[in-house]
């Protein structure tokens, strides 16, 4: 089974924090996305990448920067962490059947 | 643009009865469609999709999807729901090129009542 995995489940930052979330995918998929997902907005495509080095922005990129350097790996960067960046956030990997997504990581900024 | 609707935010059903989650689609193509199931404090996992070809589809768990060109829909529906099937739902829409960036309904929470 494919597996994509997120380091961290809960984490807690301070307003003005830089804040790495890490997504790690074993099945040599080429396409990777980070979704955020809202109660009543369900999930919204921050950014996402379709090779090594190559990423486009999704609808909602705004405060956020992503990092592919490796093909198994997808970081998704908040610059400046804001209270209104509180949310869960999902990777997710695609390659057959579909996408796969990872447990999700719920981002509390204070 | 393309959207996905799911007109139910909340739906409660007895175990052991039918059950049925809306999703209607905009989308200007001939879409990917499919549903996500996500329990709590999970990612989302996979139910079933739609490509082409038959237009009801099986899925795990023992849910079922039909889609209907006609009504811009793709509803999901399984005969007799456990109580283990409480969970939110969502439905999603995507482009059949490369790439493929879903796009995806608000969700539907699922409620069980014994």
């Amino acid at each position: 089974d494919v597996k994509v995995t997120q380091s961290s489940r809960y984490l807690v930052k301070r307003t003005g924090e830089k804040v790495f979330l890490e997504c790690v995918q074993d099945m040599d998929h080429e396409n990777m996305f980070w979704y955020r997902q809202d109660p009543g907005l369900g999930l919204r495509l921050i950014y996402f990448s379709y090779d090594v080095k190559m990423k486009e922005k999704g609808d909602i990129p705004e405060g956020y920067s992503v990092s592919r350097e490796k093909k198994e790996r997808f970081s998704l960067i908040l610059e400046s962490a804001s209270t209104n960046q509180t949310s869960m956030y999902l990777c997710a990997s695609r390659g057959t059947p579909g996408y796969t997504f990872g447990s999700g990581t719920r981002l509390t900024v204070v | 643009a393309q959207s996905v609707t799911q007109p139910d935010i909340h739906i409660t059903v007895s175990e052991g009865a039918s059950l049925e989650l809306r999703c209607n689609y905009s989308y200007g193509a001939t879409p990917y469609l499919f549903w996500y199931v996500q329990s709590p404090g999970q990612g989302l996992q996979l139910l079933l999709k739609y490509f082409s070809g038959d237009t009801l589809v099986q899925g795990i768990k023992g849910f079922e999807a039909e889609f209907k060109r006609s009504q811009s829909s793709f509803n999901l529906r399984k005969p007799s729901v456990h109580w283990s099937d409480a969970a939110e739902y969502f439905c999603a829409v995507g482009p059949m090129e490369y790439g493929n960036k879903l796009v995806f309904g608000a969700g539907t929470i699922l409620r069980v009542k014994s």
